[in-house]
């Protein structure tokens, strides 16, 4: 069975500094993950996904995730925030028949 | 490309009433759509998987006579939430399954509707 943990429930930053958010997974057989991004009272946008092609993933708005199969890790990053980075931002696997199972999120806060 | 819409995007009924929610790709065709819950401040929670032109499979828990969907052509997926009450008060967003050709599956996801029953 597939499953996805979410490490930090709320994350804060200063504009500017770079962003860590971490994911770590569980799946049977090499997974497709995803990062996705939800703004208050929007549906939610995809950031990047992973299927197994290169390990480090660049997605939109600067952010990138890197696949570590040894650590069963799929951690979002940023460089820089920016005051609109601020949102929810799930992490997702890819279950069986085309199902998605979300992590619980974690939201981020940016700070002036 | 690869877009979902919703409507509408905001309902307030009384209870007792249905609710119809509509589902589009607006530019691919999605023989699967996903119809998901999701509550203040929580994850998303998958209701049922809306397959084009055959009955839906819903998740463990979700009543399927009170969460009525129906795929009927390969852009469009309703969900109907019959005779409404304000447990059901949530915003429910919907996925369609993009397939490109030579390309990796992915969903996208709609804007989502918010639903108030009084």
């Amino acid at each position: 069975a597939q499953s996805v943990t979410q490490l930090d429930s709320h994350v804060s930053v200063s504009e500017g500094t770079p962003v860590l958010l971490r994911c770590n997974y569980s799946s049977s057989y090499s997974p497709s993950l995803f990062w996705y991004v939800q703004h208050p009272n929007k549906g939610l946008q995809l950031l990047l996904k992973y299927t197994s092609a290169a390990t480090l993933v660049k997605g939109i708005n600067g952010f990138e995730a890197e696949f570590k199969k040894s650590e069963t890790s799929f951690h979002l990053t940023k460089p820089s925030a920016h005051m609109s980075d601020a949102a929810e931002y799930f992490c997702v696997v890819g279950g069986g028949y085309n199902k998605l199972i979300f992590g619980a999120g974690t939201r981020l806060a940016v700070h002036p | 490309g690869a877009v979902v819409s919703q409507h509408p995007s905001w309902v307030i009924c009384k209870s007792g009433t249905s609710v119809k929610i509509e589902c589009r790709s607006l530019d691919f065709q999605a023989t699967t759509m996903f119809w998901y819950r999701q509550f203040p401040k929580q994850s998303l929670m998958l209701m049922a998987t809306s397959n084009e032109g055959s009955k839906a499979t819903y998740e463990q828990g979700v009543e399927k006579d009170k969460f009525l969907i129906n795929h009927a052509s390969l852009t469009l997926s309703t969900l109907t939430v019959t005779s409404a009450h304000p447990e059901d008060s949530s915003f429910y967003i919907c996925s369609a399954r993009y397939s490109p050709t030579g390309g990796v599956e992915t969903q996208y996801f709609g804007p989502g509707t918010r639903l108030l029953v009084l």
